[in-house]
């Protein structure tokens, strides 16, 4: 009974560095989003996904990529970290106007 | 365009005491609304939601009513305890949509204090 898993947990990142968020999800839905939460901002939604092989641009996509290779994995890269990227960031999945599971989120420092 | 909006937080209360956060939406179409809820360094969770106008939606002593003439979902309990305290997040989904799904409001921190 997994859900949605997020990997790693934690990371600390020096400026200019690159790293791959994973998401994985076990319950066949077809829709992935990846969010960043920050202090008194909510959620911001950056990439998301309709569908394997698919991938759209949320709120704030720059500085961010991603990829849906297999239905059940969503990355999120960052292929040259900046301090501005220091965030929580949630992985989430839902079917269709269906209720959204969310991983436990990613606590990133970019020092 | 589609949006969420929430009261203004923090929320402060003590225990035993009536909640309310205000939610009001703006959505093309017929959306489901929901409520979730963060606790301390976890991920949302789904606390209540509804699918049509005049449900209710309930658990764990908080409820929220889908009124479409007011485009509202506010969320109520009765006596809160210390342990709601949380952030909340008022949140809807779109019908037929195949873009982005999901629309979140900024959240709300409730302090419920002994």
């Amino acid at each position: 009974n997994a859900g949605v898993t997020q990997t790693p947990k934690f990371r600390v990142l020096k400026t200019g560095q690159s790293m791959t968020l994973l998401c994985a999800q076990d319950m066949n839905h077809e829709y992935m989003y990846w969010y960043r939460q920050d202090p008194g901002m909510g959620l911001r939604l950056i990439h998301y996904s309709v569908g394997e092989g698919t991938t759209a641009k949320g709120e704030v996509p720059d500085g961010y990529n991603v990829s849906r290779l297999k239905k059940q994995n969503f990355l999120l890269g960052l292929e040259s970290a900046a301090p501005s990227q220091t965030s929580v960031y949630f992985c989430a999945s839902s079917q269709l106007q269906g209720r959204a599971f969310f991983g436990q989120g990613t606590r990133l420092t970019v020092v | 365009g589609n949006s969420v909006t929430q009261m203004e937080g923090p929320v402060t209360l003590s225990e035993e005491a009536f909640l309310t956060i205000n939610c009001t939406y703006t959505a093309t179409g017929y959306p489901s609304l929901f409520w979730y809820v963060q606790y301390p360094g976890e991920g949302l969770q789904l606390l209540l939601k509804a699918t049509k106008a005049d449900d209710k939606g309930s658990n764990k002593g908080f409820e929220a009513t889908y009124r479409k003439e007011t485009t509202s979902f506010h969320l109520e309990k009765g006596s809160v305890q210390v342990s709601d305290s949380a952030v909340y997040f008022c949140a809807l989904s779109l019908p037929g949509n195949y873009g982005q799904n999901f629309v979140f409001g900024p959240g709300t921190r409730l302090s419920v204090l002994p």
